[in-house]
C-alpha cells in the first residue's frame, strides 16, 4: 500500500527566507503525488500535483515542488516566505494502479516568522 | 464547476446526543466520496468512503455510521456521541474511480465539540 512520510512536526522560518517542507513517499508503479494547505478551521486546498513530465511542478501562491523519483522525494519549496503561509501542509499520493485512494501524510505546521 | 457544501461549519452538542453532518457536491456525477476526521489540528482519519449509492466502506469501527441516500450526498451519522466523538470532520470528494488526476476536493469542515 502507498504511504507518505512528512518527518517533520513543524517548520519555522522567518519571514523572506526560503520554505522547504519535505515528503517522502512509497507506492507501486509511478505515483501522483499532490500537495495541499489547510488554514485554521478550514478545507484542505489543492496546491499543486505531479503526475507526469517534468520534475519541478509549480502551483498556487508561488509553491513548487520537486519530484525526485531516485529519492522518492517530493518537497515542497517557496523561495521567499511570507507571514500569510503559516499553516498546515499536507502531501498526498496514489500509487499507478490498484488502489487509487489517496494517502496522506501526517502533516506539517509552517509557522512564518515576521 | 464543481462544488461542495458542507453544513454546519460549527456544532456543540452534548454526550449522548445524536449526530447528523451533510455534505452535498454539486456540478459532477458518481463521485467517490470520503468522511475524515481530524483530530487537534493535524493528521487525517479517513472514516468512511463511498463509490455509490448505499456503497460505503468504514475504515475505523466505532459509534459514527455514514449513509449515501442520494448520488451526490453523504451523511455521517451517530445515534449517541461521545467525549471523544469532538474533532474537525472533513468531506471530500473526488472523480468516479478514485483519485485520478485531479486528487481530492475538500470541503469547508465542520467543527465538533461535544459536551
Amino acid at each position: 500500500a502507498q504511504s507518505v512520510a512528512q518527518p517533520e512536526d513543524q517548520v519555522n522560518v522567518a519571514e523572506g527566507n526560503p520554505l522547504t517542507v519535505k515528503c517522502t513517499y512509497s507506492v507501486s508503479g509511478n505515483p501522483y503525488l499532490f500537495w495541499y494547505v489547510q488554514y485554521p478551521n478550514r478545507g484542505l486546498q489543492f496546491l499543486l500535483k505531479y503526475i507526469t513530465g517534468d520534475n519541478l511542478v509549480k502551483g498556487s501562491y508561488g509553491f513548487e515542488a520537486e519530484f525526485n523519483k531516485s529519492q522518492t522525494s517530493f518537497h515542497l519549496k517557496k523561495p521567499s516566505a511570507l507571514v500569510s503561509d503559516s499553516a498546515l501542509y499536507f502531501c498526498a499520493v496514489r500509487d499507478g494502479y490498484g488502489n487509487n485512494r489517496l494517502a496522506f501524510g501526517k502533516g506539517n505546521q509552517v509557522v512564518v516568522i515576521p | 464547476s464543481q462544488t461542495i457544501h458542507q453544513w454546519p461549519a460549527t456544532l456543540v452538542q452534548p454526550v449522548g446526543s445524536p449526530l447528523s453532518l451533510e455534505c452535498t457536491v454539486e456540478g459532477t456525477s458518481n463521485p467517490n466520496l470520503y468522511w475524515y476526521r481530524q483530530a487537534a489540528g493535524r493528521g487525517l482519519q479517513l472514516l468512511f468512503y463511498s463509490i455509490g449509492i448505499d456503497q460505503i466502506s468504514s475504515e475505523v469501527p466505532q459509534n459514527l455510521s455514514a449513509s449515501r441516500p442520494q448520488d451526490r450526498q453523504f451523511i455521517l451519522s451517530s445515534k449517541k456521541l461521545l467525549l471523544s466523538d469532538s474533532g474537525f470532520y472533513l468531506c471530500a470528494w473526488s472523480v468516479t474511480g478514485g483519485a485520478g488526476p485531479y486528487g481530492y476536493t475538500f470541503g469547508s469542515g465542520t467543527r465538533l465539540t461535544v459536551v
